[in-house]
C-alpha cells in the first residue's frame, strides 16, 4: 500500500528564518513520482515540482530547494530566507507508474506560518 | 498556454437541491481531468478522474456524480445534496495520467 507522511502539522517561523517541510513516503514500486504543491490562503493548489523516482538529483529554484532521498524514502522542501508570501500549506504527493489506473496519493499538507 | 476555468467560486445550496460545477480547459487537448474534495481546509480526496469524453472512474462512493460531455470539459453533479457535501471542491487537468496536475481555483460549497 502506499503512503504518505507529512508529519508536521503546522510550522511557524520567523521572517527570513530557513524552513524545512518533511515529506515520508511508502511505496513498493520501483517507479513512482513525487509532488509538492503549495496551497496559499486563495485556495488553489499551486505544482512546484515533480521528481521521477530514478533522479535523486536534489532540486533548487531560487529559495527553494528539494532533497530526494531513496534511502530514506524522504522527499523533503527546504525554503529558504522564508518570507511572509510563504505562508501556505504545503502538499507532498505521490504516484506509481504502475498501469492505466490512476493513483495519486497526498499527505495530509503542513501549514507553514512566517511570521514578520 | 493552458488554463483552467473553474466555477462558481462559492456556492451556498440547501439541503436537497442539486448541484452542478463546471470545468473546463483551455489551450489543450485531450487533457486528464480530476475532481478533488478538500473537507476542513486540509487532506485532498480524489473523486473522479476522466481520461477522455464519456470515460469517469470514480474513486469513492458517494452522493455526487461526473460527467466529461466535452473534450475540455468536466462537470460534476448531484440530485440531492447533503449536508456532508460541504467543502472545497477542486478541478485539476494533466496531460498524461501521472504529470503533473494544474489546479482551478476551487469552488467553496457550503450545504445548509
Amino acid at each position: 500500500a502506499q503512503k504518505v507522511t507529512q508529519a508536521q502539522t503546522e510550522i511557524s517561523v520567523v521572517e527570513k528564518e530557513d524552513v524545512t517541510l518533511d515529506c515520508v513516503y511508502e511505496t513498493r514500486d520501483t517507479t513512482y513520482y513525487l509532488f509538492w504543491y503549495k496551497q496559499p490562503p486563495s485556495g488553489e493548489l499551486v505544482f512546484l515540482i515533480r521528481r521521477n523516482s530514478f533522479d535523486e538529483q536534489n532540486e533548487i529554484s531560487g529559495r527553494y530547494s528539494w532533497n530526494f532521498q531513496k534511502s530514506t524514502s524522504s522527499f523533503n522542501f527546504t525554503i529558504t530566507a522564508s518570507q511572509v508570501v510563504d505562508s501556505a500549506v504545503y502538499f507532498c504527493a505521490l504516484s506509481e507508474a504502475k498501469d492505466s489506473n490512476y493513483q495519486l496519493i497526498w499527505g495530509a499538507g503542513t501549514k507553514l506560518i512566517i511570521k514578520p | 498556454s493552458q488554463t483552467i476555468h473553474q466555477w462558481p467560486a462559492t456556492l451556498v445550496q440547501p439541503v436537497g437541491s442539486p448541484l452542478s460545477l463546471e470545468c473546463t480547459v483551455e489551450g489543450t487537448s485531450n487533457p486528464n481531468l480530476y475532481w478533488y474534495r478538500q473537507a476542513a481546509g486540509r487532506g485532498l480526496q480524489l473523486l473522479f478522474y476522466s481520461v477522455g469524453i464519456g470515460q469517469i472512474s470514480s474513486e469513492v462512493p458517494q452522493n455526487l456524480s461526473a460527467s466529461r460531455p466535452q473534450d475540455r470539459q468536466f462537470i460534476l453533479s448531484s440530485k440531492k445534496l447533503l449536508l456532508s457535501d460541504s467543502g472545497f471542491y477542486l478541478c485539476a487537468w494533466s496531460v498524461r495520467i501521472r504529470s503533473e496536475a494544474f489546479f482551478g481555483q476551487g469552488t467553496r460549497l457550503t450545504v445548509v
